[in-house]
């Protein structure tokens, strides 16, 4: 097991409706990224947060937010839900060490969000 | 284009067989290269990392190509259990994983 726990495993909403997803990093580790994976694609990064600021971004739409909390857990917020948003969302934590170029990301098992 | 590709397969093939995977990879800045492993609905876990020299760990050798910006992925002697889809990764210091889209492999008694 990773250390790395995403709240809830599934969920079912309604086009529109608002979702909160939540993820409990690894102890000791500062950064949680989150990615969507669609069925038959890789995982899309989504944003990242170090310290509980944004540091990096991918190609979402501002009604994706996040957050960090100073113990480094992390949730993320989704508003005006859309048939296409149904995905794993997988969360993953790291702790970056100054000047390394390879730091293994540690993935959750995911929140399955299906909008209807 | 995108950042990484693979062959999406599936590869199908028999137990004990020899099995190769390719990635591309076009950002040439990238450091960091992983083979990550996903099993169907479940979270994607680290394989092995890639290093320049060519990298293997039992049955499973990973190999970098940084002039032709590709990577490989060779298993041997296949097992039932390596059925699973396989994520190239690469990423640029820091920076989130950018990840392939898989490729599908079952391995056929």
């Amino acid at each position: 097991e990773t250390g790395v726990t995403q709240s809830p495993t599934h969920l079912i909403k309604t086009r529109g409706q608002q979702v909160t997803l939540r993820c409990s990093s690894q102890s000791g580790h500062n950064t949680v990224s989150w990615y969507q994976q669609a069925l038959g694609q890789g995982p899309q990064f989504i944003f990242q947060y170090y310290r509980e600021e944004e540091n990096g971004r991918g190609n979402f739409p501002p009604r994706f937010s996040g957050l960090q909390f100073p113990n480094y857990s992390s949730e993320l917020n989704v508003n005006a839900l859309e048939l296409d948003d149904s995905a794993l969302y997988l969360c993953a934590s790291s702790s970056p060490r100054q000047g390394a170029t390879n730091t293994e990301a540690f993935f959750g098992q995911g929140t399955r969000l299906t909008v209807v | 284009r995108k950042e990484v590709e693979q062959d999406p397969g599936p590869f199908n093939v028999p137990e004990g067989a020899t099995v190769a995977f390719n990635c591309t990879y076009s950002n040439s800045a990238s450091q960091s290269f992983f083979w990550y492993r996903q099993d169907c609905r479940k979270e994607p876990k680290l394989l092995m990392s890639v290093y320049s020299s060519g990298n293997e760990d039992g049955r499973f050798t990973a190999q970098l190509n940084r002039a032709s910006q590709y990577i490989s992925l060779l298993i041997r002697d296949s097992k039932l259990s390596d059925s699973a889809t396989y994520l190239c990764v690469v990423n640029r210091g820091n920076t989130p994983l950018v990840f392939g889209k898989g490729t599908r492999l079952s391995v056929i008694a």
